[in-house]
């Protein structure tokens, strides 16, 4: 079965305690992910990854960092977390960019609460 | 220029109605446009999506109808079932310099259905 599964799928934490958020796929995809969901401000793109060892930030990436060592896998590294990173995190691949017609699937989403 | 308008914030329907949701786009780049839909604690998950050499593309209840020179989209959604409850992003993408072809989303449409 085609699956992106992300851990841990809820977690609280502390300010500046760092944490990693994992991410894999079977479906040997090249172009993988990570989102936050926020109320009323839809799904933001974090970082993405177009294959193994290349990465590019979105339009959220501060507070951050990704890294694509196996195509399969693509952490979320947050180093200090600060209570505004409080969200629900999708990761989400693709067998190319999403521009190519090519369907992403998504996680079932990690709850991260900051405090 | 690179934003994806969605409207309306909130849509309750009575059983069997038409459900409308409408977005915008301003980036005439964009050549990629699907829905996704997601229910509650769910990643979001494809539904319908189309390409501007169309108009109009239909899958059973779903049809999203496309205006090009308006440069507008929409999805409606044919007898609506309380199971088609769920949040709605509209989506766009587009392979032009720098923009790696990643997907732009709407806000989201929470769409309640009433029996």
């Amino acid at each position: 079965e085609a699956q992106v599964t992300q851990n841990p799928r809820y977690l609280i934490t502390v300010t500046g305690k760092k944490l990693t958020v994992t991410c894999s796929q079977n479906m040997n995809h090249e172009y993988m992910s990570w989102y936050r969901q926020d109320p009323g401000l839809g799904l933001r793109q974090i970082y993405y990854s177009m294959n193994v060892e290349v990465t590019d930030k979105g339009d959220v990436p501060e507070g951050y960092k990704v890294s694509r060592k196996e195509k399969r896998n693509f952490p979320l590294i947050l180093e200090s977390p600060s209570p505004n990173q409080t969200s629900l995190y999708f990761c989400a691949s693709s067998s190319q960019t999403p521009s190519s017609g090519n369907t992403i699937y998504f996680g079932e989403g990690s709850w991260l609460t900051v405090v | 220029q690179q934003q994806v308008k969605q409207s309306p914030q909130s849509l309750i329907v009575q059983k069997g109605g038409i459900s409308i949701i409408n977005c915008a786009y301003e980036n005439t780049a964009f050549d990629y446009f699907p829905w996704y839909q997601q229910f509650p604690g769910k990643g979001p998950a494809l539904l319908i999506a189309i390409r501007p050499d169309v108009s109009e593309k239909k899958e059973g209840r779903f049809t999203i109808s496309f205006n090009k020179s308006a440069k507008q989209f929409s999805l409606h959604i044919m007898d609506s079932q309380p199971g088609d409850s769920a949040t709605y992003f509209c989506a766009a993408s587009g392979a032009w310099g720098g923009s790696q072809g990643n997907l732009i989303f709407g806000k989201g449409t929470k769409l309640s259905v009433k029996p």
